[in-house]
């Protein structure tokens, strides 16, 4: 079946540094999305990519899909204590979504 | 953005008893809803999808004697854990679809279940 893997399990980092989580199917996706879930929280749908290839960038977040549709990434620029969370890709081929394990962020202030 | 709640946000049974779920779409058709549980520090897990007037597909390895999943409405659909044990504690939550062609899915705030 479908496979969704994400790295790294875990990061913490200092509040300033970037941090970025990587994304990567077994399969070609149709789309790719990404979602955040603070602690205690329930996930967020944070973005949606479909286009080979493509860049979004939500403030300090950008958002990149790979050329094959196999992999994607999450880079956060300048983390600050309110990036805390865990964030998840769920990639989607036909009808089936499934989502990575996910990335837990720490940010130390 | 779209909108979807879901009763209760936590609930706790006493073991044997079976336990119901609801999930709704607040402004939006969901044609397609999803349930998921969550246990702590894990993924979300995609238990089943059910699909408006037709019966759920539920995933390998889900019961679904034991999770019943019902999807009467364009905008509400339930999910009942029967005759819940101890096991079954986690935190369910759904996710709902509309006719958006991005296909977005809009996530409840999640249902936290306690299996005494």
């Amino acid at each position: 079946g479908q496979q969704v893997m994400q790295i790294p399990q875990y990061q913490h980092v200092q509040e300033g540094e970037d941090f970025t989580t990587y994304c990567n199917s077994s399969t070609t996706l149709s789309n790719i999305q990404w979602y955040k879930q603070r602690p205690g929280g329930h996930p967020v749908f944070l973005i949606q990519l479909v286009k080979s290839g493509e860049v979004k960038k939500q403030k300090r977040l950008t958002f990149q899909f790979g050329e094959a549709k196999k992999n994607s990434s999450l880079h956060i620029t300048a983390t600050q204590t309110t990036d805390v969370g865990t964030y998840f890709c769920a990639g989607r081929r036909y009808s089936t979504l499934t989502f990575g394990k996910g990335t837990m962020l720490l940010v130390s202030p | 953005g779209a909108v979807v709640s879901q009763h209760p946000s936590r609930v706790i049974c006493k073991s044997g008893t079976s336990v119901k779920i609801e999930c709704r779409s607040l402004d939006f058709q969901a044609t397609t809803m999803f349930w998921y549980r969550q246990f702590p520090k894990q993924s979300l897990m995609l238990m089943a999808t059910s699909n408006e007037g037709s019966k759920a597909t539920y995933e390998q390895g889900v019961e679904k004697d034991k999770f019943l999943i019902n999807h009467a409405s364009l905008t509400l659909s339930t999910l009942t854990v029967t005759s819940a044990h101890p096991e079954d504690s986690s935190f369910y939550i759904c996710s709902a679809r509309d006719k958006d062609p991005r296909e977005t899915q809009y996530f409840g705030p999640g249902t936290r279940l306690l299996v005494l």
